[in-house]
Formats: structure tokens, C-alpha cells, sequence
């Protein structure tokens, strides 16, 4: 049902470089709408992480980056830590069905 | 600061209305200029917005559900009322209530309620 595609998992050890894609469309991304980014730890709800492309909320950490190019936006997450390890969602505006959600991706740190 | 804080039902029969409120506060509803979004997260899946009402009462929703769900606000008890009729088991989710800040991303979130459809 979600019309932004991540991938399920992406995994890295301590330390290391994570990249999750959010592929979109002409309607959504691809249209020039804005991208967010969500992390969501077990159990929690979610909490904001990147909005509008690349900037992040007072109190995240530079670890966390955004791009946007396309119909595709990209978080980066730099120095990998066990703390990392949780669930990220992209969001954007959809012209057609409003505002969408990711499939969401898996982070492990192994 | 900024909370929201939603209520309702633990269990709800198939067929019958849900009635969901979101009790904010840090903020008010009549000059939250980009509104408050209801958020619904079946167990083990994605996220999946549903609807959102702006301060001057316009309201959106989502095209799947639309027949389903009305969204009201009562800004003087700093609530926002979602309803979703003729419920089902596949219906069963954690809901959320989240406001939208300037650039249409949701900067505040409640800590949800677990909502489960079953007779």
C-alpha cells in the first residue's frame, strides 16, 4: 500500500557507514515535495529524525544525514552505534493520495 | 512543551464505529497552522496516515479510507476526534495523533493507542 519503497533491512557493524534509499514517484518525491525521516525504536512511537530534506531537529545528532535527488531520497547514518538500532520510516506528500509513509527499514548493528 | 495524548476504546467489535480522541497541549489547535494528523501502525507494519485537520478547520484524508473517516476538532478542549466506521479485524493497529510542522512533517507525536478489532 505504501507508494515509497525503502529496503526491509540494512545491517552494519559498530562504527560503520548505512545508507537507506526511499524510492518514489513523479506524484510524490519526483514532484518536489519534501522528504522527513522517522526512527522508530521497539515499542515506541516515532520520532522525528530529518525534515524537509536535510535538516535535523534540535538534538539529533550529526551522525544522521538526508538527500534528496529525484525520485529518490537517501538517509545516511555515519559512526554506527547500538542505539541506532531500530526502525526508519521516510515520509512525503503525495498528489494524488495525500500524505505517505515508507515501507519502513530495519537497522541492525551487529 | 509540546504532548499529545491519545484515547479510546482498547477493543472494538468488527462493524461497529471507533472513537479516537487526541488531547494536545504546548499548543493550540486554532493557530497550530499546519494541524493534527491521525497515524495508524498495523502490528509489525508500516506506518500509514489516515487523516489531518488544519487550524481553520480544512480536512484531508486518505483516499483508500475516506468513506470510513471523519475528523473533527474541538479547539476549546484542545481535541482532535477522529471516527472510523463499519470497523474490521484488519483494522487492528497502534494509533497515533501527530502534529505537522511547517514543511508537512509530523515534529510531534503521541505515544499511541493499541487499538484491537475482534468479537
Amino acid at each position: 500500500q505504501s507508494v515509497l519503497t525503502q529496503p526491509p533491512s540494512v545491517s552494519g557493524a559498530p562504527g560503520q557507514r548505512v545508507t537507506i534509499s526511499c524510492t518514489g514517484s513523479s506524484s510524490n518525491i519526483g514532484a518536489g515535495y519534501d522528504v522527513h525521516w522517522y526512527q522508530q525504536l521497539p515499542g515506541t512511537a516515532p520520532k522525528l529524525l530529518i525534515y524537509g530534506n536535510s535538516n535535523r531537529p534540535s538534538g539529533v545528532p550529526d551522525r544522521f544525514s538526508g538527500s534528496k535527488s529525484g525520485t529518490s531520497a537517501s538517509l545516511a547514518i555515519t559512526g554506527l552505534q547500538a542505539e541506532d538500532e531500530a526502525d526508519y520510516y521516510c515520509q512525503s506528500y503525495d498528489s494524488s493520495l495525500g500524505y505517505v509513509f515508507g515501507t519502513g527499514t530495519k537497522v541492525t548493528v551487529l | 512543551q509540546v504532548t499529545l495524548k491519545e484515547s479510546g476504546p482498547v477493543l472494538v467489535k468488527p462493524t461497529e464505529t471507533l472513537t479516537l480522541t487526541c488531547t494536545v497541549s504546548g499548543f493550540s489547535l486554532s493557530n497550530a497552522r499546519m494541524g493534527v494528523s491521525w497515524i495508524r501502525q498495523p502490528p509489525g507494519k508500516a506506518l500509514e496516515w489516515l487523516a489531518h485537520i488544519f487550524s481553520n478547520d480544512e480536512k484531508s484524508y486518505s483516499t483508500s479510507l475516506k468513506s470510513r473517516l471523519t475528523i473533527s476538532k474541538d479547539t476549546s478542549k484542545s481535541q482532535v476526534v477522529l471516527t472510523m466506521t463499519n470497523m474490521d479485524p484488519v483494522d487492528t493497529a497502534t494509533y497515533y495523533c501527530a502534529r505537522m510542522g511547517g514543511w508537512k512533517h509530523f515534529d510531534y507525536w503521541g505515544q499511541g493507542t493499541l487499538v484491537t478489532v475482534s468479537s
